[in-house]
């Protein structure tokens, strides 16, 4: 299937630890995006990497760090986890080659509740 | 600060309605216009996208949009209880912006 994903799709942790949600794309995208999603369901973007590259860095504290071995997966690694860090993490990805409109695609998403 | 702009709702429309879900935009450069629809408990699904001014259409979806009023709506003929959900608006700033920014959203509820 072509798609986005992401792993684990639920994450259970204790305040204070490290954790990493991966997302991989096979949709031939160059774009991929951390999207947080709070309990009132607000949709924010955290980051965004074109091409390996980090385009958007929105004001996320620095215990998020975003990593892009390769245009098909970006991963996000959060350390020292808080309890305001609970919310569900999507993925997306979109392609800025053939259109200007940046369709954008969104994974399945990751529930981080800390304890 | 580029803000995007929803009744949160809930609508609420019987089977077979039409419903209308409105959206504003404050940024008046931006160029590309999206409805995703986002189930409980799921992710958002892009069901629309929308360019340019007038209305565009899919299937039973008809998503209008109007520059000069920075208003972008999305109408749902026939409504269906399988349409019950919330749905978000998303703007584009303008063409090689990577940056999407979403409105709130609006809960759908279609009553059988």
């Amino acid at each position: 299937d072509t798609a986005v994903s992401q792993t684990p799709k639920y994450l259970v942790t204790q305040m204070g630890n490290d954790k990493s949600i991966k997302c991989e794309q096979n949709l031939g995208h160059d774009t991929m995006y951390w999207y947080k999603q709070d309990s009132k369901k607000f949709l924010k973007i955290m980051f965004s990497y074109n091409n390996k590259e980090l385009i958007i860095n929105e004001t996320v504290p620095n215990r998020f760090s975003p990593k892009s071995p390769d245009k098909a997966h970006l991963n996000l690694h959060i350390n020292s986890l808080e309890l305001g860090d609970s919310a569900v993490y999507f993925c997306a990805s979109s392609t800025t080659s053939g259109s200007p409109y940046n369709e954008q695609f969104f994974g399945p998403g990751t529930r981080l509740t800390v304890l | 600060q580029k803000e995007v702009e929803q009744n949160s709702g809930p609508l609420s429309v019987p089977e077979g309605a039409i419903a209308s879900l409105n959206c504003t935009y404050s940024d008046r450069g931006s160029q590309s216009f999206f409805w995703y629809r986002q189930y409980s408990g799921k992710s958002p699904e892009l069901i629309m996208s929308i360019y340019s001014n007038g209305d565009k259409e899919d299937g039973r979806f008809t998503a209008q949009l109007n520059k000069a009023s920075q208003y972008v709506s999305l109408l749902i003929r026939d409504s269906q209880p399988s349409d019950s959900a919330t749905y978000l608006c998303a703007v584009n700033p303008g063409a090689g912006s990577y940056q999407l920014t979403f409105g709130k959203g609006t809960k759908l509820s279609v009553i059988p």
